[in-house]
């Protein structure tokens, strides 16, 4: 499948600071998801990315996707103790396979 | 609307015995997937079925490992015998599937956290 690179593994920030994490790949992406686990919990869906250049604000969090399509961003201003958990970023592959590969995720901690 | 649902939530067997993981997806969804999930590391899928045909099972072990999904709705998977480097977290999810017309969000159930001793 598709193959996407995340980092930083881990961030610790204090409550109140800013957050990104960013996802890399080495080829043109049709589009790219996000999701986020909680600790002890589930993957749930955060958004959807499918255009170049494209910017969604979900409340705090922007969501970016490069021009060429080939990276994106999630930023989470002024974070709270309720955004830890860990940050995957994950694409289909091209084709009639349509796999969703998972980045390695980035594991936030938010220290009260 | 009920989520996707797994059981059992928790499971502990020894090595070389059998276990089977059972998910029901949201009603309506036709495409079902089986992922596992290491510590520290993104899902990653063991099978995918298009209703009850399974359209990609690549990443699946056949020799131990087998699942199913009758009438297209409820699936099973199947680790036998299971090995220690078996434990992990299996998920379900599932999400439109075709009738979408495009790459769908995934919707993922609790999980079933195997451990092997």
């Amino acid at each position: 499948g598709q193959q996407v690179m995340q980092i930083p593994q881990y961030q610790h920030v204090q409550e109140g600071e800013d957050f990104t994490t960013y996802c890399n790949s080495s080829t043109t992406l049709s589009n790219i998801q996000w999701y986020k686990q909680r600790p002890g919990g589930h993957p749930v869906f955060l958004i959807q990315l499918v255009k170049s250049g494209e910017v969604k604000k979900q409340k705090r969090l922007t969501f970016q996707f490069g021009e060429a399509k080939k990276n994106s961003s999630l930023h989470i201003t002024a974070t709270q103790t309720t955004d830890v958990g860990t940050y995957f970023c994950a694409v289909y592959s091209s084709g009639s396979a349509r796999q969703l590969t998972f980045g390695s995720g980035t594991q936030l901690t938010v220290l009260p | 609307e009920a989520g996707v649902v797994q059981s059992p939530r928790y499971k502990i067997i020894e090595k070389k015995q059998p276990v089977a993981f059972w998910c029901n997806p949201i009603s309506g969804h036709n495409t079902l997937y089986w992922y596992l999930q290491n510590l520290g590391q993104g899902p990653e899928l063991l099978i995918r079925y298009e209703n009850e045909e399974a359209v990609d099972d690549s990443q699946l072990p056949k020799d131990r490992f087998s699942a199913e999904r009758l009438k297209g709705v409820d699936s099973t998977l199947k680790i036998q015998p299971a090995e220690l480097g078996d434990s992990a977290v299996y998920l379900c999810a599932s999400s439109l599937g075709r009738t979408s017309g495009r790459d769908d969000e995934q919707f993922f159930g609790p999980g079933t956290r195997l451990t092997v001793l």
